[in-house]
């Protein structure tokens, strides 16, 4: 059975600090993508990556794949009130179909 | 907003039960998705449907069913049901553009069981 796995399950920091969360397992995924859930909404796609290594950036968020695509990990840098939400990772399988980890829960304190 | 709507928003059944969710995806979608998840959980994929006729199936029993009709709403089905199945269901409509899967969730209709 695929799993990946979310670490922490629950973060708590200050406004204008720097956070990472990751995403891990030991089965290797053909891509992977983070979600954003707030609460009463479905999950809001954040980024797709798919290439071992790869690095992507949206405004302060920056998530990276690792080498081997078992991996990956969101950086928030200068986290503001407006991060908080559920953050899942969701890992694509050579058999397409999709499986998600538990979140992450990010509270961002002003 | 994504353009896909779920209904109702939020129900209570009792054990044993039947249930019909059901859900319009964003226009032009031909593929939707039914997610389940329970609280503190991430989502867990029930089955997902391409014009009309189901080609994925996650770990749910057949009392999960479901339909895809030809404008690509669709439905979730659950008979029999049972204490466990109260969580948020979702469904997801989407479109695989230059290799990247893109899925567009619904807010999700909240099933408790009692």
């Amino acid at each position: 059975t695929q799993l990946l796995e979310q670490s922490p399950q629950f973060l708590s920091i200050q406004e204008g600090e720097n956070l990472t969360v990751y995403c891990n397992s030991s089965s290797v995924f053909s891509s992977l993508q983070w979600y954003r859930q707030e609460p009463g909404e479905g999950p809001v796609l954040l980024v797709t990556v798919v290439t071992g290594g790869e690095v992507k950036k949206l405004k302060r968020l920056t998530f990276q794949f690792g080498d081997a695509r078992k991996d990956s990990s969101l950086h928030i840098t200068a986290a503001q009130p407006g991060d908080t939400g559920l953050y899942l990772c969701a890992g694509w399988n050579r058999d397409d179909k999709i499986i998600f980890g538990k979140g992450t829960r990010l509270h961002i304190l002003p | 907003e994504t353009g896909v709507t779920q209904s109702p928003t939020h129900l209570i059944k009792t054990r044993g039960q039947q249930v019909t969710l059901r859900c319009s995806s964003q226009s032009g979608h031909n593929t939707v998705s039914w997610y389940q998840q329970a609280l503190g959980q991430g989502p867990q994929f029930i089955f997902q449907y391409y014009r009309e006729e189901e080609n994925g199936r996650g770990n749910f029993p057949p009392r999960f069913s479901g339909l895809q009709f030809p404008n690509y709403s669709s439905e979730l089905n659950v008979n029999a049901l049972e204490l466990d199945d109260s969580a948020l269901y979702l469904c997801a409509s989407s479109l695989e553009r230059g290799g990247e899967k893109k899925q567009y969730f619904g807010p999700g209709t909240r099933l408790t069981v009692t």
